[in-house]
């Protein structure tokens, strides 16, 4: 059973502060990775995808992979209330067009 | 300009009743699918349909079956609904994947399903 593992939290961090959300993933062959954003009632939507080891930069957002340890993580910068919401991690199975997703940590920025 | 849309946005159903939600992507990708997400929001897969050919068909009842007349429709329907379908359903679109790379998946506003 191929599993994305996250903290469920909720994570609190004060208005301004880094948030980091990790995620570990079992699938050594997972290539392809995805942070969402999901707001209560709302549908998932894309915050960054990466595909290489290393860091990969949008704006506040920061991805970070690390294949070797099978680890994710995202850090947001200058957080914001606005930031405050479930982020859902995913990996793409080895074999087949298939995202395996995390259960979900949730964020809480306060102002 | 929606990208990913589903019909109805809320559906509230006796058990035992069959229903039908239906989702339509403009984004001109190959890939549709179907997710599950649960109370505890866990967001699970069901199906996927890739130029209307099912490529992805995970455990799920019988009572699930998916219809892609185009690679822009993909249609749920669901037969003698349980107390236990009582979710939000998403369709989501992407292209296919490329050299092993899974694409970005867009998804739809969701469906919220409950049976009384």
């Amino acid at each position: 059973q191929k599993e994305v593992e996250q903290n469920s939290g909720p994570l609190s961090v004060p208005e301004g502060a880094i948030a980091s959300l990790n995620c570990t993933y079992s699938d050594r062959g997972s290539q392809s990775f995805f942070w969402y954003r999901q707001y209560s009632g709302k549908s998932p939507e894309l915050i960054m995808s990466i595909y290489s080891n290393g860091d990969k930069e949008d704006g506040r957002f920061t991805a970070q992979l690390n294949k070797a340890s099978q680890y994710v993580s995202l850090l947001i910068r200058d957080s914001q209330p606005s930031d405050s919401a479930t982020y859902l991690c995913a990996a793409q199975v080895e074999y087949g067009n298939k995202l395996v997703f995390g259960a979900g940590t949730i964020l809480r920025v306060k102002s | 300009d929606t990208a990913v849309s589903q019909t109805p946005k809320y559906l509230v159903t006796q058990m035992g009743n069959d229903k039908s939600i239906k989702c339509e992507q403009n984004l001109g990708h190959d890939t549709m699918y179907w997710y599950k997400q649960d109370s505890k929001k866990f967001l699970k897969i069901m199906f996927s349909y890739n130029n209307k050919e099912l490529i992805i068909n995970e455990t799920v009842p019988n009572r699930f079956s998916p219809k892609s007349p185009d690679k822009a429709h993909l249609n749920l329907h669901i037969n003698s609904l349980e107390l236990g379908d009582s979710a939000v359903y998403f369709c989501a679109s992407s292209q296919p994947m490329t050299s092993g790379y899974q694409e970005t998946q867009y998804f739809g506003p969701g469906t919220r399903l409950l049976v009384l």
